[in-house]
Formats: structure tokens, C-alpha cells, sequence
């Protein structure tokens, strides 16, 4: 167990509906990046939070927004859905700004676009 | 600006013979590095990382990994693999571990 609870684990929706993953970081870490993973692009970078800011982005689509709240766990919001949406969506989180941090992944949640 | 190239995209190895799965950074600092396995339909699980100690890595499982600064590798190594290592493997390079660079990752078949 990593320590990185994700949810909900599936999720089923339809084009043009918008849903939102929530991810809670380990206890301690100040960092929560998000990360879609599907069998055509592979591991994609969304986009990282440190303590509540925007950190870095990466292909995040504008479709999709995130945000980390005060007691540190985040948000991914995804609307108008497209069918290529569909992945599984994974956050991880660190210490960050130590060297010698790792991540630490949750489970994922997958979601199918229909 | 970091990178990470993952050299080959499929291995297939015999159950009990030796595993190599290689990786090349590119870093402008010194770097930390790390192996990280995906299990079908799991999240991803830190097998071992180098953070300027020691250049032979030990993992979990068995694995290890050697930091070659002059060829700028960081290649996992395992001397007999068991069916349960048949995984995704992704290499990844850090700056002071703020930022995370994955390769494309390795897809790992063991035949029984």
C-alpha cells in the first residue's frame, strides 16, 4: 500500500459529461502530480501541485482542470468527454524538493467514455 | 533538460535466465534515478532509485541497477527471472525531485 488513496477506481460516462477523480497524497507529502495512462500515447505527465500551487504542466488538455485544496488532496475535473478520454488516470505524490524523493502512485481510476 | 530513453520497448526472456532492461538519461544535473514496475491494471511500485550514493543499486524482488555516469545508463538487471516479473517497467530521472521524466516504459514477457 502506498499510502495514495484514489477514487473512485472506475467510472463509466458518457461523451460530453464531465466527471471528477480525486486522489488523497500520502500523509506528509506536499505534492500530488496527476498522469493519464493509455494503451496509444503510454504515461502522460497532466500536471503537478505543490502545497496548493500549480507546479508544472504538461499535456493537459484544456478540457481538463485540477486544482490540490488546504488539506492537500486534489481534484482532477474532466469535461466534455471524448471517447479518447477514455484511460486510466493515476496521481501520485512526494515530499518534493528533497533529491532523494520518489513518487508514490495510487491504484488509478479508470475511466471508460461510451 | 532531463529525458529519459528507454532502449527497448518489448524483452522477452526464458523463466530463470537473466534479465536486462536498459535505460539512458539525460540530465543536467546530478541526477536521481529510478525503476519503477507496473503489474497489469496496477499502479506503479518504486523498485529502486540512486540518489548519488552507492553506483550498484539494490531493489526489491531481486532486481538491481548500476549508475554509469560516464555512459550516462542506469540499466535494471535481475540474474534469473520468475514469471511474477513479467510487468511494465518504466526508468525515470529527477532534479532534486520536484520534477519527474518517465521513459516509455519496457514491456517484460517471461516464457515458462
Amino acid at each position: 500500500d502506498s499510502g495514495v488513496t484514489q477514487t473512485p477506481k472506475h467510472l463509466i460516462t458518457a461523451t460530453g459529461q464531465r466527471v471528477t477523480l480525486r486522489c488523497s497524497p500520502r500523509s506528509g507529502d506536499l505534492s500530488v502530480y496527476w498522469y493519464q495512462q493509455s494503451l496509444d500515447q503510454g504515461l502522460q505527465f497532466l500536471i503537478q501541485y505543490y502545497n496548493g500551487e500549480e507546479r508544472a504542466k504538461g499535456n493537459i488538455l484544456e478540457r481538463f482542470s485540477a486544482q490540490q485544496f488546504p488539506d492537500l488532496h486534489s481534484e482532477l475535473n474532466l469535461s466534455s468527454l471524448e471517447l479518447g478520454d477514455s484511460a486510466l488516470y493515476f496521481c501520485a505524490s512526494s515530499i518534493a524538493g528533497q533529491n532523494t524523493g520518489e513518487l508514490f502512485f495510487g491504484e488509478g481510476s479508470r475511466l471508460t467514455v461510451l | 533538460a532531463q529525458s529519459v530513453t528507454q532502449l527497448d520497448s518489448h524483452v522477452s526472456v526464458s523463466e530463470g535466465t537473466p534479465v536486462l532492461l536498459r535505460c539512458n538519461y539525460s540530465s543536467s544535473y546530478s541526477p536521481s534515478l529510478f525503476w519503477y514496475v507496473q503489474h497489469p491494471n496496477k499502479g506503479l511500485q518504486l523498485l529502486l532509485k540512486y540518489t548519488s550514493a552507492a553506483t550498484l543499486v539494490k531493489g526489491i524482488n531481486g532486481f538491481e541497477a548500476e549508475f554509469k555516469k560516464s555512459e550516462t545508463s542506469f540499466h535494471l538487471t535481475k540474474p534469473s527471472a520468475h514469471m511474477s516479473d513479467a510487468a511494465e517497467y518504466f526508468c525515470v530521472v529527477s532534479d532534486s525531485g520536484i520534477q519527474f521524466y518517465f521513459g516509455t516504459g519496457t514491456s517484460l514477457t517471461v516464457i515458462p
